[in-house]
């Protein structure tokens, strides 16, 4: 049962534009949302965060939104640099339950 | 601060043999968790330790066990090795705090590779 779910495993944005990945969720207990960023051959580091009683956290170029009657989050990268070229988890806890993660989505920056 | 130490960072085990991989955590985090990541999967939570107590435990089977010493330093074995369980494990380590596992730190993990 995968309770969180990245439908895209890879995208493919212009260096410069909006790179926006997303995200899908099933259990409504889910109150905390993350994003991590992984380069092959290192383990995966946290980008951004979100709780579920807000709907939208920005830090520089990087913007979670949160749709919560959806159950679904998305991560802005604005504007694209080819150093953004990763893989992207999404994240989601339950109080101080366990992280479930999302397959990840692989994000390729052209130059 | 040194961050999240895992070793041996890559290993080849023939199928049947039993393996042990080791996590050292930030200094100061008392919450370990393990994950194993294969293609097309994510990251699958395999067990948290939180204290030397297990607090969390992901859906695999018994042959994957773990535990923590009084330093917070981690260990994960896996016994009668299959082809499957070869993967990335990633260790975390996370601070205390009410969300103990948000916000979790990652080691570069160990690559097992099952022959």
């Amino acid at each position: 049962d995968q309770q969180v779910k990245q439908n895209s495993p890879s995208l493919s944005v212009q260096e410069g534009r909006i790179s926006i990945l997303n995200c899908d969720y099933t259990n409504s207990m889910f109150d905390y949302f993350l994003w991590y960023k992984k380069y092959p051959a290192e383990g995966p580091t946290f980008l951004i965060s979100i709780s579920s009683i807000k709907d939208k956290n920005e830090d520089g170029r990087f913007t979670v939104f949160l749709n919560k009657s959806a159950k679904h989050l998305s991560l802005h990268i604005v504007p694209s640099q080819p150093g953004d070229s990763a893989v992207y988890f999404c994240a989601a806890s339950a109080g101080a339950q366990k992280l479930v993660f999302g397959q990840g989505t692989r994000l390729t920056i052209n130059p | 601060k040194a961050g999240v130490t895992q070793t041996p960072r890559y290993l080849i085990k023939t199928r049947g043999q039993q393996v042990t991989l080791s996590c050292s955590p930030i200094s100061g985090h008392r919450s370990v968790s393990w994950y194993q990541q294969t293609p097309g999967q994510g990251l699958q939570f395999l067990f948290e330790y939180f204290s030397e107590t297990q607090r969390n435990k992901g859906n695999f089977p018994g042959r994957f066990s773990g535990r923590q010493f009084s330093n917070s330093r981690s260990e994960m074995n896996v016994s009668t090795l299959e082809l499957g369980d070869s993967a990335l494990y990633l260790c975390a380590s996370s601070p205390e705090g009410r969300r103990v596992n948000t916000e979790a730190f990652f080691g570069q993990g160990t690559r097992l590779t099952v022959v």
